[in-house]
């Protein structure tokens, strides 16, 4: 069975610092895919990056970037200069890319908190 | 308006009652899910449906049912609400595997919050 871990509960950060969450999953499948959503408090689930297993390449959007690791099944996330808006829930997610179509199976969650 | 619509958005009910959570989705999505939310745990898939034909039990569907009444219609019920059922619901939708120019990212509700007494 797949599963992910987000060993961090919560983090807080003074504004502009930077920030990485942490996510490890588990998997039997050679084939999966990597999804990281948003939460902020008003409570929507907002998509921010998928990543298949066979693209190891890091991946920088803005003050966003993630790092996969296939050989330590890691999927970091890293918020640089974090601002107050980046306050949120953080959900690291993996599906399994055939039979099961794209059921996600998500992490605990990581909250950050960000201080002005 | 939004493309995935829950309702009710917040549901207070008392134990052994019944109640219905609805989704309805402008995306023209054949995929839907249920998912709950419960803090620490993350979200876990309750239900999901392929087509309108296909209704598939998820890792906690034990205490809860769905009807899946047309494409665009996803309904949970829960038959005789029990106190832990107290949760954020979402319903989900998604048009097909990763793909080519598919992202296979689930398009969530804004969830429906139901707290049972």
């Amino acid at each position: 069975a797949q599963k992910v871990t987000q060993a961090q509960t919560e983090i807080s950060v003074v504004e502009k610092e930077d920030v990485t969450l942490d996510c490890v999953y588990e998997t039997r499948d050679t084939t999966y895919y990597l999804f990281w959503y948003k939460q902020p408090p008003s409570g929507e689930l907002v998509f921010l990056i998928r990543r298949n297993s066979f693209d190891e390449q890091n991946e920088i959007s803005g003050r966003y970037s993630w790092n996969f690791q296939k050989s330590t099944s890691s999927f970091n996330f890293t918020i640089t200069a974090s601002q107050v808006v980046d306050s949120a829930v953080y959900f690291c997610a993996l599906s399994e890319a055939v039979a099961a179509g794209n059921k996600l199976t998500f992490g605990g969650g990581t909250r950050v908190l960000v201080k002005p | 308006d939004a493309d995935v619509t829950q309702t009710p958005r917040n549901r207070i009910t008392k134990t052994g009652k019944r109640i219905m959570l609805e989704c309805s989705q402008t995306k023209g999505h054949d995929r839907m899910y249920w998912y709950r939310q419960d803090p620490g745990l993350g979200l876990r898939l309750i239900y999901y449906s392929f087509d309108v034909k296909d209704i598939n039990k998820g890792e906690i569907s034990d205490g809860y049912s769905v009807s899946r009444q047309a494409q665009a219609k996803f309904s949970l019920s829960l038959e005789s609400a029990i106190p832990n059922q107290t949760a954020l619901y979402f319903c989900a939708t998604s048009d097909h595997l990763p793909g080519r120019g598919r992202t296979g990212e689930l398009f969530f509700g804004e969830g429906s919050r139901l707290t049972v007494l």
